[in-house]
């Protein structure tokens, strides 16, 4: 089985700032990890994922995840963050070896960024 | 088109009614997904299913049966539910091959149990 924690529940920030968003799971087996946006009454939108290859990921709107195999974490940082960047973020891992099925979600963080 | 549309948008029902939930997707998933989301939870997964066929159900109560009438499209079913039923209901989808994909989510179903 695996699970998932995010280290904080809520993150306020000011704008232009630099955020990192924890991230820790725990697994007997490798895992293929994600990160989720949610904006208000909205579903969730995949922001980036690791599934193989350079442990740095990044997202087209500058968010980027590195996936730290020996800490068993996957923080996500961005170095200068915007009011629309406010939302909940959900940290998610599905094991490897399966092709689909099921996530498991972090808690989620709750992102605010104040002007 | 990388959409997972969802009707209807809000839903209010008794706890006596019939009702259904829609999720449709054109992006040749095979793999589609229902989740309920509580007010400041995370999604938990209710169903999976993998070419139509029911895979993944996670001890769901049977007021709730899902159904998948072609690779395209998903319902879930709703009869004699509770008020603690009252949630977002996201349905997702995803390909299925050698290694894992993402699952690409809808906007969701607001159902509320009165």
């Amino acid at each position: 089985a695996q699970s998932v924690t995010q280290l904080d529940s809520q993150v306020p920030v000011f704008e232009e700032a630099p955020v990192e968003l924890r991230c820790n799971y725990s697994s007997s087996v490798s895992v293929y990890l994600f990160w989720y946006v949610q904006y208000p009454n909205q579903g969730l939108q995949l922001l980036l994922k690791y599934l193989s290859g350079s442990t740095l990921v990044e997202s087209i709107n500058g968010f980027e995840a590195e996936f730290n195999k020996s800490q068993t974490s996957f923080h996500l940082r961005k170095p200068s963050v915007h009011i629309s960047d406010t939302a909940e973020y959900f940290c998610a891992v599905t094991p490897g070896g399966t092709s689909y099925g099921k996530l498991t979600f972090g808690q989620g963080t709750i992102l605010t960024v104040h002007p | 088109d990388t959409e997972v549309t969802q009707t209807p948008k809000h839903l209010v029902m008794g706890m006596t009614n019939k009702k259904s939930l829609k999720c449709e997707q054109h992006m040749g998933h095979r793999a589609m997904y229902w989740y309920k989301q509580k007010a400041k939870k995370p999604p938990e997964l209710m169903f999976v299913y993998s070419y139509e066929k029911l895979s993944i159900n996670e001890s769901v109560p049977s007021r709730f049966s899902p159904e998948c009438p072609n690779s395209s499209l998903l319902n879930l079913h709703l009869h004699a539910l509770q008020p603690e039923d009252s949630a977002l209901y996201l349905c997702a989808s995803s390909l299925i091959g050698a290694t894992a994909y993402e699952q690409y989510f809808g906007p969701g179903t607001r159902l509320t149990v009165t």
